[in-house]
């Protein structure tokens, strides 16, 4: 099974700084990779899948990027409602698999 | 508005069966390859089963393999996940989970439903 590892597991980050989140696959995902948002209490939420393509309604300030094994979501400016769980996850190859998550907390 | 209701969960003693649904509506369900996705107190996400939108594929995770069964009603526009022999280890919020595109299975998940509790105690 491909091991998906997020890093770090918390960010502590100042409202309207930079945020960013890695994720690495342990094999070769290419550019098969999604990411979530994910809320206390809240189901996840599509962010970026196809390792970059930002979901219907996701606003500009969150990016992804990478291929291969190493990702990146960037959130450019955090906002209040940014500060969440965020988990990447590849498709490449069955079974389909979750990083351990990103805790973005408030500094 | 595309919406997701699952219901079925509860409290159940190790060994014993439950069986989840997932009610889709404002959609065409029967289009939509569908998705169980857990997760367990505190913990991270874990996909369980997909069944594709025509039925004629279902995988698992290796984990629940003979013991949980993935199916679906296009006519109730119903997903279903039948769990038997229960480990304490399958205590999780269980999520149904959509495809993000129609008429095939992409594997990653534009919709989500709010989750029902399963505890195996």
């Amino acid at each position: 099974e491909i091991v998906m590892t997020q890093s770090p597991a918390t960010l502590s980050v100042s409202p309207g700084e930079r945020a960013t989140l890695s994720c690495r696959a342990s094999q070769s995902v290419t550019s098969y990779l999604a990411w979530y948002q994910q809320k206390p209490g809240q189901a996840p939420r599509l962010l970026i899948y196809g390792a970059s393509t930002r979901a219907t309604g996701v606003p500009a300030r969150f990016s992804g990027s990478g291929s291969g094994t190493e990702f990146t979501l960037t959130i450019s400016s955090l906002q209040s409602e940014d500060f969440a769980l965020y988990y990447c996850q590849q498709y490449n190859k069955w079974p389909l698999t979750f990083g351990g998550g990103t805790k973005v907390e408030i500094k | 508005q595309v919406q997701l209701v699952e219901s079925g969960g509860g409290v159940v003693q190790p060994g014993r069966s439950l069986r989840l649904s997932c009610a889709a509506s404002g959609f065409t369900f029967s289009s939509y390859t569908m998705y169980w996705v857990r997760q367990a107190p505190g913990k991270g996400l874990q996909w369980v089963a997909v069944i594709s939108y025509d039925e004629s594929n279902e995988f698992y995770t290796d984990s629940v393999k003979g013991r949980f069964t993935i199916s679906r009603d296009n006519s109730k526009n119903t997903l279903y996940l039948q769990m038997n022999s229960l480990r304490a280890e399958d205590t999780a919020v269980y999520y149904c989970a959509r495809d993000y595109y129609a008429l095939g299975v992409h594997n990653w998940f534009d919709h989500w439903g709010q989750g029902t509790l399963v505890t195996v105690s």
